[in-house]
């Protein structure tokens, strides 16, 4: 079936720092990929998405393209914030005709330290 | 604009209690979901809803019950609460179909403790 693997955290970095944080997938077709973003004690909110191969998502900083050839969508953000802590969660589409259930990875906390 | 709306935000039961966590969204939306988060585990499907008037189990269905009542609401119900169901339970719903990719909009969670 369909997965999704995340790098482990938490991801600690110093404020201005370079972020990447690997998403990798396994699914039939070709599904639409999506970060979300989870801030403290609130729920899940879409970040960015991409429909199709290279494809590049981004949105407050925030960039990933979707590379069918690796099957990844690694998030990267060329300066983070303190305000960026949070965990992040990646997420793919299902195939086309089912219920409509996304596999979500299992996070990454972000720890951005002034 | 309130989107998903879940009530309570805090809980806390005795084991063998029982409640209703009770979810609400505003946007005509036909798919519902629960999910219950735990550190370590990433988000577990518990149960979803297509449309009205239909329910599926999802990954971790065994110990709750869920109502779809309406378009606009959908209930997850512990019978008879364990300590392992001590969780975050949120609640989300998305557009029509996977022909749309919609996006999943989340509400912002229920913290529930089982003694």
């Amino acid at each position: 079936g369909d997965s999704v693997t995340q790098m482990e955290g938490p991801v600690t970095l110093s404020e201005e720092a370079f972020l990447t944080i690997n998403c990798t997938y396994t699914a039939t077709g070709y599904p639409s990929l999506f970060w979300y973003v989870q801030y403290p004690g609130e729920g899940l909110q879409l970040l960015l998405k991409a429909t199709k191969a290279d494809d590049k998502g981004s949105n407050k900083g925030f960039e990933a393209t979707y590379r069918k050839e690796t099957t990844s969508f690694h998030l990267e953000k060329g300066s983070v914030q303190v305000s960026d802590s949070a965990v992040y969660f990646c997420a793919l589409s299902p195939p086309l005709g089912g219920s409509y259930i996304p596999t979500f990875g299992r996070g990454t906390s972000l720890i951005v330290h002034p | 604009n309130a989107g998903v709306t879940q009530t309570p935000k805090f809980q806390v039961l005795k084991t063998g209690q029982s409640m209703t966590l009770q979810c609400a969204q505003d946007m005509n939306h036909n798919s519902m979901y629960w999910y219950r988060q735990d550190p370590g585990m990433g988000l577990r499907l518990i149960y979803y809803s297509a449309s009205e008037g239909t329910t599926d189990k999802g990954e971790v269905p065994n110990g709750y019950n869920v109502s779809r009542l309406n378009k606009r609401e959908f209930s997850l119900r512990l019978e008879s609460a364990a300590p392992s169901q001590t969780s975050v339970y949120f609640c989300a719903s998305s557009g029509r179909s996977s022909a749309t990719n919609e996006k999943l909009f989340f509400g912002s969670g229920t913290q529930l403790s089982v003694l």
